[in-house]
């Protein structure tokens, strides 16, 4: 069982759509969460960064973080063709910098 | 304002070849990684330094070797390349805060 699971999509949906996108974890130790977005053939980028259970938001985004069910959460409100990419989940220890990557889940919006 | 600059952006290599994949940060960071990405897999870690001087294993290190050879450089070799390491490798550089992860555009290998 990887440490991390996401699941891999594709998932497609209309412009203006809520979109969920999920990571579980197993590990319980994992403190730092992060959501990477990736377009074709380029380097992931930093989206969004938590380090506790709750809600972060920026903008049309929000992150949310529940480690009782080891399960974290990235909400795009809103979404724009321009936001077709893969979203990466990560996470890393608190003692660490070693980012463990969940499998990405590939988003197209259609306009 | 460069980031992370990895070369080459593409390599062929015949089985059984050698070469170093390049990296390096311009932004002071402590933390460099070598990551590959291959479909279905997702990112996995295959070294790590955590600061100039020093390196560890990550999830994959099998048929790598790396140098951290000063705060900005951070090399992968590949000693005698294989079939199954054709893929995309990335580099990547962060702060202790960890909220300053920044990846490079990524090296596409394909082994022959």
């Amino acid at each position: 069982q990887k440490e991390v699971e996401q699941d891999p999509g594709p998932l497609s949906v209309p412009e203006g759509a809520i979109v969920s996108l999920n990571c579980t974890y197993s590990n319980s130790a994992f403190q730092y969460f992060m959501w990477y977005r990736q377009y074709s053939r380029k380097g992931p980028e930093l989206l969004m960064y938590t380090y506790s259970s709750g809600n972060k938001e920026d903008g049309r985004f929000t992150a949310q973080v529940d480690k009782s069910s080891k399960y974290i959460s990235l909400f795009i409100r809103d979404s724009q063709p321009s936001d077709s990419a893969t979203y990466l989940c990560a996470m890393t220890l608190y003692n660490t910098d070693k980012l463990i990557f969940g499998t990405g889940t590939r988003l197209q919006v259609f306009p | 304002n460069a980031g992370v600059t990895q070369t080459p952006k593409f390599q062929v290599l015949k089985t059984g070849q050698s070469m170093t994949l390049q990296c390096a940060q311009d932004m002071n960071h402590n933390s460099m990684y070598w990551y590959r990405q291959d479909p279905g897999m997702g990112l996995r870690l295959i070294y790590y330094s955590a600061s100039e001087g020093t390196t560890d294993k990550g999830e994959v290190p099998n048929g790598y070797n790396v140098s951290r050879l000063n705060k900005r450089e951070f090399s992968l070799r590949l000693e005698s390349a294989a079939p199954s390491q054709t893929s995309v490798y990335f580099c990547a550089s962060s702060e202790a805060d960890r909220e300053s992860a920044f990846f490079g555009q990524g090296t596409r290998l394909t082994v022959v």
